[in-house]
Order: structure tokens, then sequence, then C-alpha cells
């Protein structure tokens, strides 16, 4: 089984829909992150979380919220869908140790792809 | 804040050794990592490097000098299957966050 897995995959939406894109993991890592990826933009950091109790805002966190429901869930809502919210989405988890390996070393899941129409 | 630069493309032939740069801006560096990611999938850890000097890890290997906010990577024997895009990362402890570079798609030719 996958250490990081995403829901759904694939979804396609109508602009203004709210949407939730889930993720889950097994890897009992503390500190999770939401990415965004576009065509020639590399990854940008949505929202992270190093405990249940720790949000933080990226910096692409505008249209966006997130809940961490227990040390394995970290959820993504965008609240009214609009087209150039259309991108892939990783969610990621890192170990919460002191070593620079800890805070370098990411696991990403599969990736959701959202299409806003 | 923290950006990093690097290449958009590289074509090399398989065999052939092919160095990725990558230049950084942050403030409370705290180590310089790469990434691959084939086409459809999601990034994967490659390396990473703290110190200044070479970290050799089978064919791959990272190159870091701080004082020049510079790495590389560099990969030997290119095969097909190297052909992804390599993301080029930056920590910084100041703010706890893992910035990425915006990729280097490297396409093995045979």
């Amino acid at each position: 089984d996958a250490d990081v897995t995403q829901t759904p995959r694939n979804r396609i939406t109508k602009t203004g829909k709210r949407i939730m894109l889930e993720c889950s993991q097994t890897k009992g890592h503390d500190r999770m992150y939401w990415y965004r990826q576009d065509p020639g933009l590399g990854l940008r950091l949505i929202y992270y979380s190093f405990d249940v109790k720790d949000i933080n805002k990226g910096e692409i966190s505008d249209g966006y919220s997130v809940s961490r429901q227990a040390q394995a869930k970290f959820s993504l809502s965008l609240e009214s869908a609009i087209p150039n919210q259309t991108a892939l989405y990783f969610c990621a988890t890192s170990d919460s140790g002191t070593s620079g390996s800890s805070y370098n070393e990411q696991f990403f899941g599969p990736g959701t792809r959202l299409t806003v129409l | 804040g923290q950006s990093l630069e690097q290449p958009s493309e590289v074509t090399a032939v398989e065999g052939a050794i092919v160095q990725i740069n990558c230049t950084y801006q942050t403030s409370g560096f705290y180590g310089l990592s790469w990434y691959q990611q084939h086409d459809g999938g999601a990034p994967t850890f490659l390396s990473y490097n703290a110190l200044d000097g070479l970290e050799e890890t089978g064919r791959f290997s990272s190159f870091l000098s701080r004082s020049d906010s510079y790495g590389y990577l560099l990969l030997q024997e290119l095969q097909m299957k190297d052909s992804a895009s390599y993301f080029c990362a930056v920590y910084s402890s100041n703010t706890g966050k893992l910035i990425f570079g915006q990729g280097t798609t490297l396409q093995v030719k045979p």
C-alpha cells in the first residue's frame, strides 16, 4: 500500500463549486503539506502543518483552506472553485526530526488533477 | 524571500554526463535538495546537501557551494529512464518552508 494517498485522483468541477481534496498517510509523520503544480511554475506551497494544532499559510493560500483532522489526515478545500485553480495538487509529508534530511526530504502522494470549468 | 533559478530544459544523449545547475537566495539556509519527477508522476527525493562538497549516490551526485549560493546535480551514464523533470529545493530555517525551483526538463536521446 502507498504511504501517502490522495483522493480523488482526478476531478472535474464547475466554477463556484466547493471541492475537497483529501490526503492520508501511514508514514507516521507529523508534518504535512499541500502543493500546487502548474506547467513551468514548479511546485508552490499552499498550506503546511507541523502538527494537528499547527497550520500555516504557504506562498499561495488565497482561495484555499485546510483542515488537519488527525496526524494522518490533511484536507485541502476550495470554497468556490475558479478556472485558474485548474492544476495538479500534491500532498506531501516529512519527518519532524531535527536532522537536515528530515527537513529536506518530503514524501509525495500521487497527486490530484483538478479541472475547473 | 526565497528564490531559485535552474535551466528550463537540458538535452543529452544516452551514456553521457549532464549537469543541472541551481542558484538560490534564502535566509536561514538549511540545505539544498533535489527531486525527480517523471511525467504524470509524483516528485521523489534524490539527495540533499547541507555542507559544501560533493555527495555521490550511484550514478547521481549533488554538489553545493554555500559561499556561491550554488549547487548542481550531476547525472552520469545517462539512461533513457532518466528523462524527467528535476527540481532543486531550498529549506530555510527562518521560514520553515521548502521552496522549489521551477524545474529542469531533461530529455535523454538514444
